[in-house]
């Protein structure tokens, strides 16, 4: 079955330590996202990239890194300079027809805690 | 820049009613999809209904419906005859077809709590 794959969907970290989630999917979508939702709280732009090789920062990027060297894969680091790590992370994709990005796709999230 | 603003934070209706739950958007770009996502207690994304901007006829699915005001730059969605099931957080979305590096992106709001009562 097509769909995103995100794990783990629960993670530990301590703190001052990296961590790295998993985004991966086979859809052949163009286009993914990462965001972080914290409780009862929007979805809030970490990363986005268009295409491989290629990514932009979103509205809340510091602390964060990505990688996008396969088109199906787009994981996301989160570094010890993230000063409040602890919340949900959805990652989405997107394909594109003739028209442009339609509607979006969703994992089922991972949820990190900083301990 | 691209704004997407949900100032309803929380919604109630009764079983069988109608509601409206209110989004504005901020974009300087023409090419553009809106959304309104479903965001139930599992937290899994569930697309509800989806708007081209290029389209002025509103878009419908079933019992939910939007108001698109392009010159406004107002989406909202209506929800008739509301069922226990619509319980959810719901977010607004903009995706931008057009404007070099923003293109492809995906801006939502805040949310919008909605509480359905028997």
């Amino acid at each position: 079955d097509g769909g995103i794959t995100q794990s783990p969907k629960y993670l530990f970290r301590k703190e001052g330590q990296n961590v790295t989630l998993s985004c991966e999917q086979n859809l052949n979508h163009d286009a993914m996202y990462w965001y972080r939702q914290d409780p009862g709280q929007g979805l809030r732009l970490i990363y986005y990239s268009q295409i491989v090789n290629d990514f932009q920062k979103g509205d809340i990027a510091e602390g964060y890194s990505v990688s996008r060297e396969k088109k199906e894969s787009f994981p996301l680091t989160v570094t010890s300079a993230q000063k409040n790590p602890t919340a949900f992370y959805l990652c989405a994709s997107t394909p594109r027809d003739g028209q442009g990005y339609t509607e979006a796709f969703f994992g089922q999230g991972t949820r990190l805690t900083v301990v | 820049a691209q704004t997407v603003t949900q100032s309803q934070p929380e919604m109630s209706v009764q079983e069988a009613e109608t509601v409206t739950l209110s989004c504005t958007y901020d974009t300087s770009e023409s090419d553009y999809y809106l959304f309104w996502y479903k965001q139930p207690p599992s937290r899994q994304m569930i697309l509800v209904i989806r708007q081209e901007a290029y389209k002025q006829q509103n878009a419908t699915e079933n019992r939910f419906s939007v108001n698109f005001q392009k010159a406004a730059k107002s989406f909202s969605l209506k929800i008739s005859d509301s069922q226990l099931g619509d319980a959810a957080m719901y977010f607004c979305a903009s995706l931008l077809n057009a404007g070099g590096t923003s293109y492809g992106k995906l801006t939502f709001g805040q949310g919008t709590i909605l509480t359905v009562h028997p």
